[in-house]
């Protein structure tokens, strides 16, 4: 099993570009989770999914959208990149339940916004 | 709205010794609370998760507490090696049913 990937690992853009960030997962799971981590803030909720077809904001969604046209896979768009924007993507998925909701996470996206 | 507090600076401990590190929150009590591991360039992975009803859990050398009168979790590592320096964050739900993370604190274990 891969777990969960992210791709690309890395990217730069111009201010004003767009992006798609794209997170798959092999691990059935129906939940699915965008975040951002920044130093000093820790990893913030920007959108996340309870199943295929479905999306929901999280806590900084501004400037983002996102896509859940299959179970496995989930799509961060920025359709106008700011330098705001400038830090490190994670994609999460978890299998929840009333007792828990385990996350695990992608190895990351590190993007720079010029 | 749920705050979590970790420790910002930095713990360095000698290799050998037990490592503690504190999760503090306000407002909303968890039903469970859940601590992770994160290494540098990496993302973060689950270590152990603790339900309002349990006073302790372990895993081999690790040990995390959940105080719901202290709003409080410690997550201790017991012998603590080198190859434990990481950022450890703290998780716990929300009321709106979502995990919010803490900002972490970074572990360095000296030898």
């Amino acid at each position: 099993n891969a777990g969960v990937t992210q791709t690309p690992k890395f990217r730069v853009l111009k201010t004003g570009q767009s992006m798609t960030l794209l997170c798959a997962q092999d691990m059935n799971h129906e939940y699915m989770y965008w975040y951002r981590q920044d130093p000093g803030m820790g990893l913030r909720l920007i959108h996340y999914s309870v199943g295929e077809g479905t999306t929901a904001k999280g806590e900084v969604p501004d400037g983002y959208n996102v896509s859940r046209l299959k179970k496995q896979n989930f799509l961060l768009g920025l359709e106008s990149a700011a330098p705001s924007q400038t830090s490190v993507y994670f994609c999460a998925s978890s299998y929840r339940t009333i007792a828990s909701d385990t996350q695990y996470f992608g190895p990351g996206t590190r993007l720079t916004v010029l | 709205s749920q705050k979590i507090e970790q420790n910002s600076e930095a713990l360095n401990i000698q290799e050998g010794k037990t490592a503690t590190l504190t999760c503090n929150y306000t407002n909303y009590s968890p039903a469970y609370l859940q601590w992770y591991r994160q290494d540098p360039g990496r993302g973060p992975v689950f270590l152990l998760l603790i339900r309002e009803n349990e006073k302790e859990k372990r895993k081999e050398r690790l040990k995390v507490t959940f105080d719901t009168t202290l709003k409080q979790s410690l997550f201790h590592i017991t012998a603590s090696q080198p190859a434990d320096s990481a950022t450890y964050l703290c998780a716990l739900e929300n009321q709106g049913g979502k995990l919010i993370f803490g900002q972490g604190t970074e572990l360095s274990v000296k030898p």
